[in-house]
């Protein structure tokens, strides 16, 4: 079972900053939340990833709150190109293995 | 870095027919490899997990006899659709990890591949 919800889909202006909610008020303290976004008929694409602390890298930045039951994916300036569904997920470890548990995900559409 | 390609991209085979999808990390050796299914409009939905060298373990309501995977070694893992079947129609998926239990990684996906079982 998904264990993140998500909106189902979001505007958003080019050149506006893109921010994508999502709760995880089940998660354990030591799984990770994920994000990826796949564009229509492709693999996902890696975008962030965190556990405790806000992170940033060149695409993204991730806030989670201190209680670690939402977060909030932040794409500052998007792009036509960043038009995809984005996928917040949360890690899970299970028989020696981590595994991505997928929820529905957020259509994101930029517009011009 | 950490490209991930897969082949076919696309197959189209006549119910009855076996078909094999390929999945390589083509720059770093990956232990442990996922396999999973996209229905369209729907999300990512894991098939099974193969260790390299190991049996996979399967989600529950997959059948491993229908699904083989072999992960056969740190760069290749292939994926049997056996008597295919028109419901198996689907967006099948890899993706590749490179670190072992307990490290972390992300998982890096292939591009996909696309069933039409006719």
């Amino acid at each position: 079972d998904a264990k993140t919800t998500q909106p189902p889909s979001m505007d958003c202006a080019e050149g506006r900053a893109a921010n994508l909610p999502c709760n995880h008020s089940t998660i354990s303290g030591n799984e990770y939340v994920y994000w990826y976004r796949q564009i229509h008929s492709q693999g996902p694409q890696y975008i962030i990833h965190g556990l405790k602390n806000n992170e940033t890298n060149e695409m993204a930045s991730l806030i989670i709150t201190e209680d670690r039951k939402s977060s909030t994916l932040i794409l500052p300036h998007a792009t036509l190109r960043d038009t995809a569904v984005y996928y917040c997920i949360v890690r899970v470890a299970r028989d020696s293995n981590y595994q991505l548990i997928w929820g529905a995900g957020t259509k994101l559409i930029i517009k011009p | 870095g950490a490209v991930v390609s897969q082949h076919p991209s696309r197959v189209i085979c006549k119910s009855g027919t076996s078909v094999k999808i390929e999945c390589r990390s083509l720059d770093f050796q990956a232990t442990t490899m996922f396999w999973y299914r996209q229905f369209p409009k729907q999300s990512l939905m894991l098939m099974a997990t193969s260790n390299e060298g190991s049996k996979a373990t399967y989600e529950q309501g997959v059948e491993k006899d229908k699904f083989l995977i072999n992960h056969a070694s740190l760069t290749l893992s292939t994926l049997t659709v056996t008597s295919a079947h028109p419901e198996d129609s689907s967006f099948y998926i890899c993706s590749a990890q490179q670190d072992s239990w307990p490290t972390t990684d992300e998982q890096f996906f292939g591009p996909g591949t696309r069933l039409t079982v006719l």
